[in-house]
């Protein structure tokens, strides 16, 4: 069974810069999560989709932060413009349904961004 | 409010010694509770879960873990530490009829030689 996807892996840019980042989840798992996580920190929820959904965006910086899951299954983490305190590991998770009843998260390797 | 505690930033170990590292959780109901394992670069892994019946569970690498309702804990335990398990664990609890993850802050073990 394929893992959970995801790229760049590292990405540097200049602050004001704009970075996108692509997650193709686990074939059939319906929620989808994204996560930041600053070094030495632990992950932070950023989005979670539920099939195309949105089920969660309440700590997402919406002014330049977003992200959309069409057809329910890959999705696009975007960043514009970017800050320096962006820099981080962007962490992309799926489950099956999202209810503890099935199982847990499975992560993808993540994508480092570094903002100059 | 659901939340989970790991007390331990930061645990060093020699190489052969055992190993505990603490979870305590708050949750109104039976959590489901997972352990993860980080390694310098790598997303998360799974280690284990608990969801019900027995309460002390097996995982992968040889860890372990027990969960204790009354002391609303889930430490992780493994009897003989290898140089290979340096990295970071993450507790993480959710609910049955929820699809939010709580994450604990980690805790960072190295181990020494």
């Amino acid at each position: 069974e394929a893992g959970v996807a995801q790229s760049p892996r590292y990405k540097i840019i200049e602050k004001r810069q704009s970075v996108a980042f692509w997650c193709n989840p686990i074939s059939g798992h319906a929620t989808l999560y994204w996560y930041q996580q600053i070094l030495g920190q632990g992950p932070k929820l950023l989005i979670q989709f539920q099939n195309n959904g949105v089920v969660d965006d309440s700590q997402l910086p919406k002014d330049r932060f977003s992200a959309e899951r069409l057809k329910g299954v890959d999705s696009t983490l975007k960043i514009q413009p970017a800050k320096l305190e962006d820099s981080a590991v962007y962490l992309c998770a799926s489950s099956l349904d999202g209810g503890g009843n099935t199982g847990e998260l499975f992560f993808g390797e993540g994508s480092r961004l570094t903002v100059l | 409010a659901q939340s989970v505690t790991q007390p331990d930033i930061h645990i060093t170990v020699s190489e052969g010694a055992s190993l505990e590292l603490r979870c305590n959780y708050s949750y109104g109901a039976t959590p489901y509770l997972f352990w993860y394992v980080q390694s310098p670069g790598q997303g998360l892994q799974l280690l284990l879960k608990y969801f019900s019946g027995d309460t002390l569970v097996q995982g992968i690498k040889g860890f372990e873990a027990e969960f204790k309702r009354s002391q609303s804990s889930f430490n992780l335990r493994k009897p003989s530490v290898h140089w290979s398990d340096a990295a970071e664990y993450f507790c993480l609890l959710t609910a049955y009829t929820g699809n939010q993850f709580y994450f604990g802050t980690g805790t960072s073990l190295t181990v020494i030689p």
